[in-house]
C-alpha cells in the first residue's frame, strides 16, 4: 500500500515560514490535500490540488508538489497556526493520510 | 453552512458491531459529493474507511472492506457506517466528512467527531 512520510515535528517563530514536507513515491505524479488540526478539533482543510486555497483560507498558506515530496508552507506564521497538519492523497483507488507534523510556533 | 453530525454508542464491546450515523444539514446528499467516513486512533494520524455516492455507489479502504459497510438514507440526508468485528484497535475518534467530489478536491466539510471505546 502507498504511504507518505512526514517529519514528526517543525518549530517556527511567530512572523517567520514554515515549511511541512511530505514525500511519497513519484508523488508529484499526484495531487496533494494538506488539513489542519487543532488540539481538540476536527480536521480543516487548508490546501487542494496541491496549491489552491479553499474560501476562508488565509494567503499565508500555500502549497507546491513535484518530484517525490510536497511542500506546505505558511509564510509569516502566527500563534494560531500551531497545530498538527496531515497530507493526504489518492492511489488505487484509496484516500491515504500521512502520519501529520505538529507545528509549534514560539 | 453545511454541518455534519455524527451520532452513535460511544461505548461497545469487543467482537460487537458498531453502527454509526452522520446527519447531514444545509446540503443535498444528491449532488456531485462524496461522503465519506474517516477515523483517527487517540494520538494518532487519519484513516479513511470508504465513502459512498448518491447513487449507492460505495468505495472502502482495502485494509478494512470485508469489516465496513457504509450505506445512505438519502431521504432523510443520512448516511451510516458499520464496522464488524471490532476490536481495541477499533477505538478512535470517528469523522464524517464531505468530498469535493474529484478524488484532488479534498474533503472539505467534517463532522465534529464521535469517540467510540472498544472494551473487552
Amino acid at each position: 500500500s502507498y504511504e507518505l512520510t512526514q517529519p514528526v515535528s517543525v518549530s517556527v517563530s511567530p512572523g517567520q515560514t514554515a515549511s511541512v514536507t511530505c514525500s511519497g513515491e513519484d508523488l508529484g505524479k499526484k495531487y496533494i490535500c494538506w488539513y489542519q488540526q487543532k488540539t481538540g478539533q476536527s480536521p480543516v482543510l487548508v490546501i487542494y490540488q496541491d496549491d489552491q486555497r479553499p474560501s476562508g483560507i488565509p494567503e499565508r498558506f500555500s502549497g507546491s508538489n513535484s518530484g517525490t515530496a510536497a511542500t506546505l508552507t505558511i509564510s509569516g506564521a502566527q500563534p494560531m497556526d500551531e497545530a498538527d497538519y496531515f497530507c493526504q492523497t489518492w492511489d488505487s483507488n484509496t484516500y491515504v493520510f500521512g502520519p501529520g507534523t505538529k507545528v509549534t510556533v514560539l | 453552512q453545511v454541518q455534519l453530525r455524527e451520532s452513535g454508542p460511544g461505548l461497545v464491546k469487543s467482537s460487537e458491531t458498531l453502527s454509526l450515523t452522520c446527519a447531514v444539514s444545509g446540503d443535498s446528499m444528491k449532488t456531485t459529493h462524496w461522503w465519506a467516513w474517516v477515523r483517527q486512533s487517540p494520538g494518532k494520524g487519519l484513516e479513511w474507511l470508504g465513502d459512498i455516492f448518491h447513487s449507492g455507489v460505495t468505495n472502502y479502504n482495502p485494509s478494512l472492506k470485508s469489516r465496513v459497510t457504509i450505506s445512505q438514507d438519502a431521504s432523510n440526508n443520512q448516511f451510516s457506517l458499520t464496522l464488524t468485528s471490532l476490536t481495541a484497535a477499533d477505538t478512535a475518534f470517528y469523522y464524517c466528512a464531505r468530498h469535493g467530489g474529484s478524488y484532488y478536491r479534498g474533503f472539505q466539510v467534517w463532522g465534529q467527531g464521535t469517540l467510540v471505546t472498544v472494551s473487552s
